[in-house]
């Protein structure tokens, strides 16, 4: 069955270093999400992305996080400057088109800030 | 935006015995509802979606009802199981007509053999 894979798994970074993480969505989507969860919260969405733009963003994509389709496949999320309140788990995601609106997770990626 | 409630209490229940959770959600009517099951560390993952204009969903051992007048969602396991124990969470789109969810805080279930 095909699925959402992430890289890496666990990401440690120092506070204002640059960060990139990696999904690659199921292949026949075309809609692409990033959601974050810190630890012990909600799952909280931050950007979806359709027809190589970005179609919805939340509050807390700033300016420091950008995302980016460099092929067909890969979808990633850049963190400019981190700082310590983006240590969470990030979660890709991916949905149709056409066909329905659930959304199907990756495993995440924990992101450390130190 | 969407505000969700969940039950934030752990629901602990017998092995065999039927699970119910209850999502309330604030604000618009939205056009479907999700509920999604996630294990410790893992990503969520997708169960059933209901449409605004069905009351009613069933697959297997879940039941999810939908009441637009109420404004909630009760999500059944029925025949629970020991391997049903997970956190189960309540999506809705955040506004009219997009895509992107919000997500409740879930309600952990702990089904005991």
């Amino acid at each position: 069955e095909p699925e959402v894979t992430q890289t890496p798994s666990h990401q440690v970074t120092q506070m204002g270093q640059e960060v990139i993480l990696r999904c690659v969505p199921i292949s026949n989507h075309l809609y692409f999400y990033w959601y974050r969860q810190i630890l012990g919260q909600k799952v909280e969405f931050l950007v979806s992305f359709y027809n190589n733009e970005i179609s919805e963003k939340s509050e807390i994509f700033d300016d420091q996080f950008s995302v980016e389709r460099p092929d067909g496949s890969n979808f990633t999320l850049k963190i400019r400057s981190t700082k310590l309140e983006d240590s969470a788990m990030y979660f890709c995601a991916s949905s149709e088109v056409l066909a329905g609106y659930e959304q199907y997770f990756g495993p995440g990626t924990r992101l450390t800030v130190t | 935006s969407q505000k969700i409630e969940q039950n934030s209490e752990a629901l602990n229940i017998q092995e065999g015995k039927t699970a119910t959770l209850t999502c309330n959600y604030t604000n618009y009517s939205p056009a479907y509802l999700q509920w999604y099951r996630q294990d410790p560390g893992r990503g969520p993952v997708f169960l059933l979606l209901i449409r605004e204009n069905e009351k009613e969903k069933r697959k297997e051992r879940l039941k999810v009802t939908f009441d637009t007048t109420l404004k909630q969602s009760l999500f059944h396991i029925t025949a629970s199981q020991p391997a049903d124990s997970a956190t189960y969470l309540c999506a809705l789109p955040r506004d009219t007509g997009r895509r992107a969810l919000t997500f409740g805080s879930g309600t952990r279930l702990q089904v005991q053999p």
